[in-house]
């Protein structure tokens, strides 16, 4: 079955204590992205990577690094998570780079950061 | 001022009505569209892509607006699984080839 897996699911961490979302698709699609959601915010882009060892600054990269040295792996990293950061975060992955393709998207990852 | 808009509702309606939504986007280049269901802290999934000859897909009707720059989605005959929140997206083919979000439209049908 095609699709986008994160986890985990439900995370609760302290401020400061580094961690790491997974994302994975078997789609072998070129494009991946990490959003957060926040009420009354909508989905913003954190980083999208255009292909292997292509990474690039979505519209909040503050706080956030990602690495892509698989085509299907796009891990979301928090080096030292602060509060601010208790979000919930969506991996996508789409075909290409055009925007008119259809986002598929994971099940998402409630962060929590105390 | 949101790149995106839409009314974040909710929307109230009863089975069987025709519900409209509208969305705004301030950027005149954007070159895609499209509306997204999403469920209660669920993934978000593709309803449709919006045209500018506009498109039906069953109870469904999008429409585009590129003078006005806003986009529409009809729901005809809703049905109380057609509770959610739906989300209006522009995409710019630009270098980082990113889509803007609207904040959402809940909407709740109630028997």
């Amino acid at each position: 079955e095609a699709q986008v897996t994160q986890n985990p699911r439900y995370l609760i961490t302290v401020t400061g204590k580094k961690l790491t979302v997974t994302c994975s698709q078997n789609m072998n699609h070129e494009y991946m992205s990490w959003y957060r959601q926040d009420p009354g915010l909508g989905l913003r882009q954190i980083y999208y990577s255009m292909n292997v060892e292509v990474t690039d600054k979505g519209d909040v990269p503050e706080g956030y690094k990602v690495s892509r040295k698989e085509k299907r792996n796009f891990p979301l990293i928090l080096e030292s998570p602060s509060p601010n950061q208790t979000s919930l975060y969506f991996c996508a992955s789409r075909s290409g780079a055009a925007t008119n393709e259809k986002l598929f998207f994971g099940s998402g990852t409630q962060l929590s950061v105390l | 001022r949101k790149e995106v808009e839409q009314d974040p509702g909710p929307f109230n309606v009863p089975e069987g009505a025709t519900v409209a939504f509208n969305c705004t986007y301030s950027n005149s280049a954007s070159q895609s569209f499209f509306w997204y269901r999403q469920d209660c802290r669920k993934e978000p999934k593709l309803l449709m892509s919006v045209y500018s000859s506009g498109n039906e897909d069953g109870r469904f009707t999008a429409q585009l607006n590129r003078a006005s720059q806003y986009i529409s989605l009809l729901i005809r005959d809703s049905k109380l699984s057609d509770s959610a929140t739906y989300l209006c997206v522009a995409g710019f083919n630009n270098a980082g080839n990113m889509l803007t979000f609207g904040g959402g439209t809940r909407l709740m049908v109630k028997p």
